[in-house]
């Protein structure tokens, strides 16, 4: 089945404690992104990635890192989580001459 | 600054009318339109799209037209079912760029009444 994984689904940490969501894809998809939902401001791009070592800010970078040494894999690293960064967060992806991004089912992420 | 706009948080429609959600774009490079759908606990998942150069896009119930000169776009459900009950993103793309990326509105709940 064709599909974008995210994991977890739901994580609670405190401030300063890294983390990381993964995300998978399984699609042979190049383009790969990460949002975050907040109510009231839709969805938000973080970073993107349009291939393989290939990764850019998106809107709202800052806090964030990302990876994308494979592929099917595109990591989204919170080096110091604050509590602003709680949010519910979408991987996504696509191939070239697709308009239609493949969205995860979302991670829940509360920084206390 | 906010280049994708729905100005309607929720809309609630009785069943078997129509359902009509708003979408409102700023900027012009934006080619390519498209209407995504998410239900709690899940990601989007893609509804309907419409490239610039049509007005008018159907696919069953779902017809999605645009007015370039207005930068507007809207999303028409016929007849409403209950289990439309959901939020609707707007999203635009300028592929004409070669960019994939999307830019989201803040989205419309849809609640369809039984």
């Amino acid at each position: 089945e064709a599909q974008v994984t995210q994991n977890p689904r739901y994580l609670i940490t405190v401030t300063g404690k890294k983390l990381t969501v993964t995300c998978s894809q399984n699609m042979n998809h190049e383009y790969m992104s990460w949002y975050r939902q907040d109510p009231g401001l839709g969805l938000r791009q973080i970073y993107y990635s349009m291939n393989v070592e290939v990764t850019d800010k998106g809107d709202v970078p800052e806090g964030y890192k990302v990876s994308r040494k494979e592929k099917r894999n595109f990591p989204l690293i919170l080096e110091s989580p604050s509590p602003n960064q709680t949010s519910l967060y979408f991987c996504a992806s696509t191939t070239w001459g697709q308009e239609t991004q493949y969205f995860g089912p979302g991670t829940r992420l509360l920084v206390l | 600054d906010q280049q994708v706009k729905q100005n309607s948080p929720s809309l609630s429609v009785q069943e078997g009318r129509i359902s009509i959600l708003n979408c409102d774009y700023t900027n012009s490079m934006f080619d390519y339109f498209l209407w995504y759908k998410k239900y709690p606990a899940e990601g989007p998942t893609f509804l309907i799209s419409i490239s610039s150069i049509k007005d008018k896009n159907e696919d069953g119930r779902f017809t999605v037209f645009l007015n370039k000169s207005a930068k507007h776009l809207s999303l028409h459900i016929v007849p409403s079912q209950p289990g439309d009950s959901a939020v609707y993103f707007c999203a635009a793309s300028a592929l004409r760029t070669g960019a994939n990326n999307l830019f989201f509105g803040t989205g419309t709940r849809l609640t369809v009444i039984p």
